[in-house]
């Protein structure tokens, strides 16, 4: 069936960086792709960014362009997301979610993953 | 960029009751490309409604989703059990795309 795994949750100290990864299965990864979005406690969920499954062009939110970097591996069928230079308000569940073209809504998700940053 | 209000944060109300619920857009929502999901505890969001009006697969048509403009609104016109939830509408006519801040419906 279609569906994107997640790695597991990690525990950072502020400053360091986190990689996640979004293994997807069930569908041609190379015609999606991947955003990754990120939910803190209580909140909505926030777009961060996407990947294209099929030449791995990006487009990152301003709130975190510079500090994100999405990539995609098309041997895998995987999608990566890594954050640097983490703070306590970069805790939050990260999801990745199959997008299309980058521009509509989210018809698959991850099962989340939960990053923590604490000194 | 486009901030989406909804309302109101939590609804009271019974298995079989009808639940309305309300998303309101600072700003007018290009093509009515909304969405519209449910959350349950532990669980990432479910798609249920693209395009302000159309079931995702799968979704039982007790759930329905209208509006244009600033205004959409998502039905469910019978609860069942496994409703009660949190739902969060998306816009996507403009970048970047935002959420709103969730409606609990929970079990009165």
């Amino acid at each position: 069936q279609v569906q994107l795994v997640q790695s597991g949750g990690e525990v950072k100290k502020p400053g360091a960086s986190v990689k996640v990864s979004c293994k997807a299965s069930g569908f041609t990864f190379m015609s999606y792709g991947i955003s990754w979005l990120r939910q803190a406690p209580g909140q909505g969920p926030e777009w961060m960014g996407w990947t294209s499954g099929f030449n791995g062009n990006t487009k990152y939110a301003q709130k975190v362009q510079g500090r994100v970097t999405m990539t995609t591996d098309t041997s895998t069928n995987t999608a990566y997301m890594e954050l640097r230079s983490l703070r306590s308000d970069d805790t939050a569940v990260y999801y990745c979610a199959r997008d299309r073209f980058g521009e509509r809504n989210f018809d698959i998700w991850g099962q989340g993953t939960l990053v923590t940053v604490s000194s | 960029e486009i901030v989406l209000t909804q309302s109101p944060g939590t609804l009271s109300l019974s298995p079989g009751e009808r639940a309305t619920l309300s998303c309101r857009a600072s700003q007018s929502v290009s093509n009515s490309f909304l969405a519209w999901y449910q959350q349950k505890p532990g669980q990432a969001p479910r798609l249920l409604i693209f395009g302000a009006s159309n079931r995702a697969t799968g979704i039982p048509n007790r759930f329905s989703g209208s509006g244009s403009g600033t205004d959409f609104t998502l039905t469910i016109s019978r609860l069942e059990a496994e409703d009660f939830a949190v739902y969060y509408c998306q816009q996507y006519g403009s970048s970047p795309r935002t959420f709103g801040q969730g409606t609990k419906v929970e079990v009165k």
